[in-house]
């Protein structure tokens, strides 16, 4: 399959506490990028990283890459209610397509 | 202000029909997307014009048509429509064809009877 592996499938937390959701791929990319989707939603883009990057930031988000492993994490520090939502991977490569992940369910509690 | 909107949200039809989903973008792009999102969630690129010019046709029934008739607009007609093609629609558009960050509808929810 070209899709990536995210895991865990579905991840429930309470506010407060931080999230981490996995993605896995199999073939070379160009970048990843993460993506929201709130239930009933379109995708919102939050963060891409390149190939060439193994870290990045935006505000409570962080993004690490491996390419070694051909993996990267989404870290959720501090998260609040209103991050409950589906969270998606999705890597470019060399077939002009973004391929998706399955996606990470995540269900912060009040 | 909708950066990127679709028409209809929803749309029930009966097996057989045939339907068009409209796809607006008001962000100057120049690449526009449509991918198909089934009950699991699995999205799935279906196409994809640059410049009014298919660059990605996936290996799609040719039930589905997409046109372009200009870079703001990308629509997708389904003729003789079947229960499996009942999934959520999005269009997307981005700027270039490098795979950069791409901006989504709210989805066109196709449930056929």
């Amino acid at each position: 399959s070209q899709q990536g592996e995210e895991d865990p499938q579905a991840l429930s937390i309470q506010e407060g506490e931080n999230a981490t959701m996995n993605c896995s791929y199999k073939t070379s990319i160009n970048n990843l990028q993460w993506y929201r989707q709130n239930s009933g939603r379109g995708l919102v883009h939050l963060i891409l990283i390149r190939s060439n990057e193994r870290e990045k930031h935006s505000g409570r988000l962080r993004v690490t890459l491996d390419t070694s492993k051909k993996s990267s994490s989404l870290l959720i520090t501090a998260s609040r209610a209103a991050d409950t939502a589906s969270y998606f991977c999705a890597r470019s490569g060399n077939t002009g397509k973004l391929i998706f992940g399955q996606g990470t369910t995540l269900q912060v509690k009040p | 202000d909708t950066a990127v909107s679709q028409t209809p949200k929803y749309l029930v039809t009966q097996m057989g029909n045939d339907k068009s989903i409209k796809c607006e973008q008001n962000l100057g792009h120049d690449t526009m997307y449509w991918y198909k999102q089934d009950s699991k969630k699995f999205l799935k690129i279906m196409f994809s014009y640059n410049n009014k010019e298919l660059i990605i046709n996936e290996t799609v029934p040719n039930r589905f048509s997409p046109k372009s008739p200009d870079k703001a607009h990308l629509n997708l007609h389904i003729n003789s429509l079947e229960l499996g093609d009942s999934a959520v629609y999005f269009c997307a558009s981005s700027q270039g064809r490098q795979l950069m960050k791409q901006f989504f509808g709210p989805g066109t929810r196709l449930t056929v009877l």
